[in-house]
């Protein structure tokens, strides 16, 4: 079992529609959890970040936590062609110092 | 700000050959991350630094990769002798010893022929 796990996608919505990316985790201990943005060709951007359960809003962005289903998700609202990266999860697993695991990343694709 | 700086921003060697990787952190930061991303995977910590000193190299394949951070300030990361499955791009990353939030920079892609 991979200890952070995402589908690959491509995940395709219209543009305006709720894009919902989600992640799981294996380890029931992990508390930080992270969203990074990848443009093709780019290097990973922060997006957000949680560390207790419910939801948190930035702008477009949402990230809802549970620790008991150890299932982290980002829903971006009203999509735009721009936000069209792979989104990558990142846990800090055990709490270990700031080393963050990354999951294989939820390609996006909005259409116009 | 300045971000995080990476040199050089693309390499391309034969395989047995040797490369090395620079990196100046964001300053002020202690804390300072390599990583490898194969096309199409999540990125891999390789060796994580706090200062000069080694955190965690676990991942680390130490029979050809190296890392060092001698003063706690930039870091080189190398590869001697590279394999055809090295070709990847190696990203930097550093954090205030503080939080978790880690800020990555442009990364170096390495093509093994």
């Amino acid at each position: 079992q991979k200890e952070v796990e995402q589908n690959s996608g491509p995940l395709s919505v219209p543009e305006g529609a709720i894009a919902s990316l989600n992640c799981t985790y294996s380890d029931r201990g992990s508390q930080s959890f992270f969203w990074y943005r990848q443009y093709s060709g780019k290097s990973p951007e922060l997006i957000m970040f949680i560390y207790s359960n419910g939801d948190k809003e930035d702008g477009r962005f949402t990230a809802q936590l549970n620790k008991a289903s150890q299932y982290v998700s980002l829903l971006i609202r009203d999509s735009q062609p721009s936000d069209s990266a792979t989104y990558l999860c990142a846990v800090n697993l055990n709490n270990a110092g700031n080393m963050l695991t990354f999951g294989g990343g939820t390609r996006l694709m909005v259409k116009p | 700000e300045a971000g995080v700086a990476q040199s050089p921003r693309y390499k391309i060697i034969e395989k047995r050959q040797s490369v090395a990787f620079w990196c100046n952190p964001i300053s002020g930061h202690a804390t300072l991350y390599w990583y490898q991303q194969i096309l199409g995977q999540g990125p891999k910590l390789l060796i994580q630094f706090q200062n000069n000193g080694v955190v965690d190299d676990s991942q680390l394949p130490k029979d050809r990769f190296s890392a060092e951070r001698l003063k706690g300030v930039d870091s080189t990361l190398k590869i001697q002798p590279a394999k055809l499955e090295d070709s990847a791009v190696y990203l930097c990353a550093s954090s205030d010893a503080l939080a978790g939030t880690q800020y990555f920079g442009p990364g170096t892609r390495l093509l093994v022929l």
